[in-house]
């Protein structure tokens, strides 16, 4: 069984334009979690998308957005990029619609803002 | 004050011995606890959950909680070289888990 897939793997950026990052979780799981995770910093929750909507959002600019889609993937947006932007960004899946649930991760983007 | 705090070490223990990892949370109503192993250039991986005050075994592994002390820690004993990671708490506060900043984890054979 495929784990959670992100793509790209690697994604260079310069400031200003907008960055697309993707998602699609583990066959079967409804929900979607993205964090950002910084050099150095722990793992900062960004957003939660659960049967297509947003559950809950994370203390971050609007400019950080994304939506899930019908078969449950997703994306996340990233716009008017900053080099703060610059982390990995890491998506995972669960079951879904509890929190207490188990989240299983997948590999991350590496986002580079120059 | 953080929501979840952990030591980010680095924890430097002998092979064989054991290691002791702990963490506090904020969140008194939080119901769900949570340890992540994290490889260097890898994603977490889920390695135990709590949901009650007391101790879980699972193998080598033993998670504590506490409530009405908020923490929650994970034993890890006959430390392995393979043991070394960053070994990230996380509770779950309302709509989402949150996650501390992790605590390096190095196991000297």
């Amino acid at each position: 069984e495929a784990g959670v897939t992100q793509s790209p793997t690697h994604l260079i950026k310069t400031r200003g334009p907008q960055a697309t990052l993707r998602c699609s979780p583990i066959s079967g799981h409804t929900s979607v979690y993205w964090y950002q995770q910084a050099l150095g910093l722990g793992l900062q929750f960004l957003l939660w998308y659960d049967e297509g909507e947003e559950r809950n959002r994370g203390n971050f600019p609007p400019r950080f957005s994304g939506r899930q889609f019908p078969n449950y993937s997703s994306e996340l947006n990233v716009n008017a990029l900053e080099l703060e932007d610059s982390a990995l960004y890491l998506c995972a899946s669960s079951l879904g619609g509890q929190t207490n649930e188990k989240l299983f991760f997948g590999s991350g983007t590496q986002l580079s803002v120059l | 004050q953080k929501e979840v705090e952990q030591n980010s070490g680095p924890l430097s223990v002998p092979e064989g011995a054991i290691a002791s990892l702990n963490c506090t949370y904020s969140d008194r109503v939080s119901q769900s606890f949570f340890w992540y192993r994290q490889y260097s250039g890898k994603s977490p991986e889920l390695i135990m959950s709590i949901y009650s005050n007391g101790d879980k075994e699972d193998g080598r592994f033993t998670a504590q909680l506490n409530k009405a002390s908020q923490y929650v820690s994970l034993l890890i004993r006959d430390s392995q070289p393979s043991d070394s990671a960053t070994y990230l708490c996380a509770v779950n506060e309302g709509n989402k888990l949150v996650f501390g900043a992790g605590t390096i984890l190095r196991v000297k054979s």
